[in-house]
């Protein structure tokens, strides 16, 4: 079946790059996403990339993919410690028509170090 | 503004009521979706409505219920018939068969 593979957790220095890693098993997917959660908050859509592109940039945010490997991942530059929050990869599956929905990994914890 | 409200915040009921959670919606999107998040255990989807009077039930909808009458709303009922209903719970929408989903802030639930 289809799944979203996220390590859980992650902890950097203040102003150093974060690396978030994802790894998901439908290929025919169109679109990834990644979403930010802050403490006791709903979730908010950083950046998604079509399926047939390798790279987005958005200011300090860089989303590679790897079709061969079905590897995503996000890098946050110069990472502040309003960064921390919980980031969430999403694929959007591959069922046809009206039951198309997104397939969650279970999110990566960022601690950000002054 | 556009956005997706839920309420409220926090509710606190005894074991054994049902209660509903309310989610509104001003952004015209076709699709809501309920989801119940545990901690460890990522987004799972409770429900969700791809138009006005249909829905779907997800990978847990055992223990809830839904409605769709409207566009702009999407309740959801807890029943006593959940087991482990205490949980933050998330509403989303999205424009009709695009994945991209718009969340609420949430609510959380804690059954005493």
């Amino acid at each position: 079946g289809e799944d979203v593979e996220q390590s859980l957790f992650l902890s950097v220095r203040e102003g150093d790059s974060s690396v978030i890693n994802c790894t998901y098993t439908d290929s025919s997917s169109t679109y990834l996403y990644w979403y930010k959660q802050e403490p006791g908050a709903g979730l908010q859509l950083l950046t998604y990339i079509f399926s047939n592109m390798d790279m987005k940039q958005d200011q300090r945010l860089t989303v590679l993919l790897n079709k061969k490997d079905k590897h995503l991942s996000l890098r946050i530059a110069d990472t502040q410690t309003g960064d921390s929050a919980i980031y969430f990869c999403a694929e959007s599956g591959s069922a046809a028509g009206n039951n198309r929905k997104l397939i969650w990994g279970l999110g990566t914890s960022l601690a950000v170090n002054p | 503004d556009g956005g997706i409200t839920q309420s409220p915040k926090y509710l606190f009921r005894k074991e054994g009521q049902n209660v509903t959670l309310s989610c509104e919606q001003n952004l015209n999107h076709d699709a809501m979706y309920w989801y119940r998040q545990d901690p460890g255990q990522g987004l799972r989807l409770i429900y969700y409505s791809q138009i006005v009077n249909d829905f779907q039930k997800g990978d847990i909808a055992e223990g809830y219920s839904v409605s769709r009458e409207k566009k702009e709303s999407f309740p959801l009922t807890v029943t006593s018939a959940q087991k482990n209903p205490t949980a933050f719970y998330l509403c989303a929408s999205s424009i009709y068969k695009n994945t991209e989903a718009f969340f609420g802030q949430g609510t959380r639930l804690t059954v005493v």
